[in-house]
């Protein structure tokens, strides 16, 4: 059972220019959390979102963040007009149900450089 | 809302030598309690996580934790760790009542081993 998955790994984007990361659940995985490290610092929740739906984006930036998750086909965390202060690991983990004590499984994340 | 905080943020030790890494948290709702470790340029693993019964729960690798109520702990002890126990270590808190993981980290611990 692969684990979960996310491309690229490093991405380098030019102030103003947009960023697709992209992560594929455990199989059977129903539940992805989108997270976000800056440099030096732990990491913080960004978004919660089932199949189709976002249930809890509390921690998105209210512009230029937006997140997905289709029927088919990997979660998106989209970021349009990159600044540097975007630079950041941004982490997906996902888990076979909701609760609280359930284990999140992480990605090795993408690593997102602005130029 | 919860909080995390980890009082050292690196902790050198040498070889076989024992090690605490110190995790204190605030919430004003029960809480599950975990701890990640991170190695370099990979994604998070959950070590352990704490979620009711045994105050004292154990990893496969050696690592142990205490959650400690009274004093709204949860620190990680190896009686002797290894060179490859070298990595960042997170501890991360989530609400009980919370309906989801959405998991809140402290700031990080990086442990050093040196031989």
């Amino acid at each position: 059972n692969a684990g979960v998955m996310q491309n690229p790994r490093h991405l380098v984007r030019r102030r103003g220019q947009e960023a697709r990361l992209r992560c594929s659940p455990m199989k059977g995985h129903s539940h992805v959390y989108w997270y976000r490290q800056l440099p030096e610092e732990g990491l913080k929740f960004m978004v919660y979102l089932q199949k189709e739906n976002i249930i809890d984006e509390s921690g998105m930036p209210k512009e230029r963040f937006s997140a997905e998750f289709p029927k088919e086909g990997p979660s998106i965390l989209r970021i349009q007009q990159v600044v540097r202060g975007d630079s950041a690991a941004y982490f997906c983990a996902s888990s076979p149900s909701p609760g609280s004590e359930d284990t999140q499984y992480f990605g090795p994340g993408t690593r997102l450089t602005v130029l | 809302a919860q909080s995390v905080t980890q009082l050292d943020s690196q902790v050198p030790v040498f070889e076989e030598a024992p090690v605490e890494l110190r995790c204190n948290y605030s919430s004003s709702v029960s809480v599950y309690l975990f701890w990640y470790v991170q190695y370099p340029n990979q994604g998070l693993q959950l070590l352990l996580k704490y979620l009711s019964g045994s105050t004292l729960v154990e990893s496969i690798n050696g690592f142990e934790a205490e959650f400690n109520k009274s004093q709204t702990s949860f620190h990680l002890r190896k009686p002797s760790v290894h060179i490859s126990d070298t990595a960042e270590y997170f501890c991360a808190v989530s609400a009980r009542s919370g309906g989801y993981n959405k998991l809140i980290f402290g700031a990080g611990t990086r442990l050093a081993v040196h031989p």
